[in-house]
């Protein structure tokens, strides 16, 4: 089955710890994109690639950075400058330059800080 | 600063009632306007999507309506069901990039 793939579905931070997540997509989609939800808002982006070995920062990018050196790949790491990483985290993925821009998302990481 | 102002943030409405849900956006280089579905502990998933070169769309039991002189759209759910409960998200999008209003949360009642 074709789709994206998120883990762990849940993860906890200690304390001056950077943590990774993970998202891999088999949908041969070549933009990448990672959304932070926090209860009762909407979804705000992060970071977001459209082709392999490039990404920008979206709209709350401090305390979060990302790599992509493969197409299915798109791992975010938030880091310790990030001081509320307390969120739902989703991973989502379209077809780049399409009229149609639906995007395709996991099932999300909920991270909590101990 | 939002772009996308999602109302109402909660609505309760009875088995076959009719929810609607409104979205209003700020800037018109969007060109696409989806609405995404989701339930709890899950991603999103796209429900029903529209261009402002037309002025309604449906989809099964689901309509988008869209006003672009007033730079408005809105999600209406016939006959609605328990399933139907869950949060609804609006996004515009532009050159790949989405931005999603706030969120409604949805309950039918049996």
């Amino acid at each position: 089955d074709g789709g994206i793939t998120q883990s762990p579905k849940y993860l906890f931070r200690k304390e001056g710890q950077n943590v990774t997540l993970s998202c891999e997509q088999n949908l041969n989609h070549d933009a990448m994109y990672w959304y932070r939800q926090d209860p009762g808002q909407g979804l705000r982006l992060i970071y977001y690639s459209q082709i392999v070995n490039d990404f920008q920062k979206g709209d709350i990018a401090e305390g979060y950075s990302v790599s992509r050196e493969k197409k299915e790949s798109f791992p975010l790491t938030v880091t310790s400058a990030q001081k509320n990483p307390t969120a739902f985290y989703l991973c989502a993925s379209s077809i780049a330059g399409a009229t149609n821009e639906k995007l395709f998302f996991g099932s999300g990481t909920q991270l909590s800080v101990l | 600063q939002q772009q996308v102002k999602q109302s109402p943030q909660s609505l309760i409405v009875q088995k076959g009632g009719i929810p609607i849900i409104n979205c209003a956006y700020e800037n018109t280089a969007f060109d696409y306007f989806p609405w995404y579905q989701q339930f709890p502990g899950k991603g999103p998933a796209l429900l029903i999507a529209i261009r402002p070169d037309v002025s309604e769309k449906k989809e099964g039991r689901f309509t988008i309506s869209f006003n672009k002189s007033a730079k408005q759209f809105s999600l209406h759910i016939m006959d609605s069901q328990p399933g139907d409960s869950a949060t609804y998200f609006c996004a515009d999008t532009n050159a790949g990039k989405s931005t999603f209003g706030d969120g409604t949360t949805l309950t039918v009642k049996p």
